[in-house]
């Protein structure tokens, strides 16, 4: 079946640009989480999305970063006035919401800040 | 806060080589444990998982324990093969007190299997 599904696969950017990164979950998946993925500080959580809840968005790093997820399906993150520490890989992820279901991952969005 | 710590790699074994990748983990709840790996040029896929106490994960060959009374959930694999090399992340996945079954993740290690 389908996986998680997210363009674009890479982006090559000016600093002080917008960007706009998708992601489509697995149907059925009620829980979409966004990670980025750097050299610097690995793995680290974004946002969190779960059916109709507020996202928890503890993890985005500055207001510069935000996100939605309409319909409970496709998420949008979206990055203004890029810096060059935005530099990293985006992956979105999505389950059933709960701790003991594993989250699938998409291959994610290679950001590149010129 | 929950934490994740895994052995620093990078890691070189000859082929049919014995593989151990600790980790050990910090957690306010009851987590769910994770493996991920991530091949060359490819996202991250599940390898294995536990959730709860002396739970074995197991898939391809690789096995990992839950063991609460350490906090620790090491990666094993008997015999490794050259398609073994990536990167393998261990993870936990707890509520630590709000309502986001974030994954918390250690910082990988970097497996190269040498025919």
């Amino acid at each position: 079946g389908a996986g998680v599904s997210q363009s674009p696969s890479n982006k090559v950017t000016e600093k002080g640009k917008d960007v706009e990164l998708r992601c489509d979950p697995i149907s059925g998946h009620t829980a979409l989480y966004w990670y980025r993925q750097s050299l610097g500080q690995g793995l680290e959580f974004l946002i969190y999305f779960q059916g109709n809840s507020a996202p928890d968005k503890s993890g985005l790093p500055s207001d510069r970063f935000s996100a939605e997820r309409t319909g409970g399906s496709v998420s949008t993150l979206t990055i203004q006035r890029t810096q060059q520490e935005d530099s990293a890989v985006y992956l979105c992820a999505s389950n059933q919401g709960s701790s003991n279901q594993p989250q699938h991952f998409g291959d994610g969005t290679r950001l590149s800040i010129l | 806060g929950n934490s994740v710590t895994q052995m620093e790699g990078p890691v070189t074994l000859s082929e049919e080589a014995f593989l151990t990748i600790n980790c050990t983990y910090t957690a306010t709840g009851y987590p769910s444990l994770f493996w991920y790996v991530q091949y060359p040029g490819e996202g991250l896929q599940l390898l294995l998982k536990a959730t709860k106490a002396d739970d074995k994960g197991s898939n391809k060959g690789f096995e990992a324990t839950y063991r609460k009374e350490t906090t620790s959930f090491h990666l094993e694999k008997g015999s490794v093969q050259v398609s073994d090399s990536a990167v393998y992340f261990c993870a936990l996945s707890d509520l630590g007190g709000g309502s986001n079954y974030k994954l918390t993740f250690g910082k990988g290690t970097l497996l190269t299997v040498n025919p």
